[in-house]
């Protein structure tokens, strides 16, 4: 089955900006979606279609998509960032849903 | 608003079986698929089950098929899992969420219900 990789953590000072990847075979020919976790919180949709984002979602999370690699950007990281994020795809060849192993993101 | 409010959740032996509902409002539940979606304790997010807006195309993750169903009633904006044979390993929070209208990512969720196996 189709895995999606993450690195299990990101660590970043306040003001600077966090990269947060996904890995996965050609994930960029698929459309990647991310969501944000706060402890004890339900997940919540952060950027979809690769780098849209919903309304009330900061400027600040930005997305991307290519080749074997998708990532969130997260410019001038604040403290109420720090949270689990996880990528998530369709993988329509086998009519699942897969996300990616989750990221914590630390704020220094 | 979109409200989606899970229960059922409990404490269920090796072996035995425990039904989950997800009681939605605040949208056209006939209108869209649904999920469910577990997370075990300090892991990672885990896809379960899908279910189309009629109830027609049902999807399972590989480690629930065959043990696990996801139904829905639209009548009472509800939806439902069924799961036999629980083990250990599926001791996690449960939540369900619903698919956006493109059917690609999921655009709100339940705060989730606690699923405990032990004897």
């Amino acid at each position: 089955s189709y895995v999606l990789t993450q690195p299990p953590s990101v660590s970043v000072a306040p003001g600077q900006t966090a990269r947060i990847p996904c890995g996965g075979d050609n994930i960029g020919s698929y459309t990647v979606h991310w969501y944000q976790q706060k402890p004890g919180q339900a997940p919540a949709l952060v950027i979809y279609y690769d780098s849209d984002r919903p309304s009330g979602i900061p400027e600040r999370f930005s997305g991307s998509n290519s080749g074997n690699t998708a990532t969130l950007t997260i410019s001038r990281v604040e403290a109420g960032d720090e949270a689990d994020y996880y990528c998530q795809f369709w993988d329509s060849t086998n009519d699942h849903y897969v996300f990616g192993t989750g990221t914590k993101v630390t704020v220094l | 608003q979109v409200q989606l409010v899970e229960s059922g959740g409990g404490l269920a032996k090796p072996g035995g079986s425990l039904r989950l509902s997800c009681s939605a409002s605040g949208f056209p539940f006939s209108d869209y698929y649904m999920n469910w979606i577990r997370q075990a304790p300090g892991k990672g997010l885990q896809w379960i089950s899908t279910i189309s807006a009629s109830g027609i195309i049902i999807y399972y993750g590989d480690s629930v098929k065959g043990r696990f169903t996801i139904s829905r009633d639209n009548a009472k904006n509800s939806l439902f899992l069924h799961m036999h044979s629980l083990t250990a390993e599926d001791t996690a929070i449960y939540y369900c969420a619903r698919v956006s209208n493109s059917g690609s990512y999921f655009d709100y969720w339940g705060q989730g219900a606690l699923v405990t196996v032990s004897s």
